[in-house]
C-alpha cells in the first residue's frame, strides 16, 4: 500500500483479554517502530526492528508486551492480560532507512486505539 | 522530569500572524532535531529536520536548534488556517540504543481565518 496500515483501527477489550495489533509498514521499508501516545502526550516509543530482528524493546512496559516482525515485513505488538492502564493509541512507523529515526525519515499510520474495559 | 518539554498550548492566533513553537531538553547526548505535525486523527508526519545546532529554512518553516540552551524552535511565518495542527517536536541521539525518537507532548495550534 501506498502508507503505513494498521488494523484495526480500534479495538475494545475487557480486562484481562489478550489483544494483537497489526502492522503493515511501507513496502521495502527495512525499520518498523512501535510507540504508544496518550491522548495529548507525543508518542513514546515502545520497540522497534532492523528487518525481522528486534533491535531495542527497552520501551516496553513489562512483559505483558512483545512484539515480533518474523518475515521482516508485517509486525505483530501483542498485550497478553490486559489492563485499563494500557488504554491508549498505539501507532507503528517505517523507515526505508536503518538510521531511521535519526533522520527523522518515519512515516507513522493511523493507529490502533485500544480500549480496556 | 521529563527528558523533552514542550507547552501543549493551547495556541490561537489570526492568519498571517507568525508563530514559535519551542521545546527544551535536558539530555545533551540529542544530536538530531525534528519537528512533526499531526493533524487531529492522523499520524505525526515529518516538518523539518535539522542536525545539531543552526537554522534551516523550508518556505514558511523554520527550525532552529541551540544545542549549548538545549533549545529548540519552529517558526511558522504567514500562518494558514491549513497550519492548525499540533506540532511535535521529537529528537533523538547519534548511535546505538539512542535511535528512537524522543517527542514532546505537542502544541495544539489553531489559525483563524
Amino acid at each position: 500500500g501506498a502508507g503505513v496500515s494498521q488494523s484495526p483501527r480500534y479495538k475494545v477489550t475487557k480486562r484481562g483479554q489478550d489483544v494483537a495489533l497489526r502492522c503493515d509498514p511501507i513496502s521495502g521499508h527495512v525499520s518498523l517502530y512501535w510507540y504508544r501516545q496518550a491522548l495529548g502526550q507525543g508518542p513514546e516509543f515502545l520497540t522497534y526492528f532492523n528487518y525481522e530482528a528486534q533491535q531495542d524493546k527497552s520501551g516496553l512496559p513489562n512483559d505483558r508486551f512483545s512484539a515480533e516482525r518474523p518475515e521482516g515485513s508485517i509486525s505483530t505488538l501483542t498485550i497478553q492480560r490486559t489492563e485499563q492502564r494500557d488504554s491508549a493509541m498505539y501507532r507503528c512507523a517505517s523507515s526505508s532507512s536503518l538510521a531511521g529515526a535519526n533522520t527523522g525519515e518515519l512515516f507513522f499510520g493511523e493507529g490502533s486505539r485500544l480500549t480496556v474495559l | 522530569q521529563k527528558e523533552v518539554e514542550q507547552d501543549p498550548g493551547p495556541l490561537s492566533v489570526p492568519e498571517g500572524a507568525i508563530v514559535s513553537l519551542n521545546c527544551t531538553y535536558s539530555n545533551s547526548a540529542f544530536q538530531y532535531f525534528m519537528w512533526y505535525r499531526q493533524y487531529s486523527r492522523k499520524g505525526p508526519e515529518l516538518l523539518m529536520y535539522t542536525y545539531s545546532s543552526g537554522n534551516k529554512e523550508d518556505g514558511r518553516f523554520t527550525a532552529q536548534v541551540d544545542k549549548s540552551s538545549k533549545y529548540i524552535s519552529l517558526f511558522i511565518r504567514d500562518s494558514q488556517p491549513s497550519d492548525s495542527a499540533t506540532y511535535l517536536c521529537a529528537m533523538s541521539g547519534a548511535s546505538g540504543s539512542a535511535r528512537q525518537l524522543t517527542f514532546g507532548s505537542g502544541t495544539q495550534l489553531t489559525v483563524l481565518p
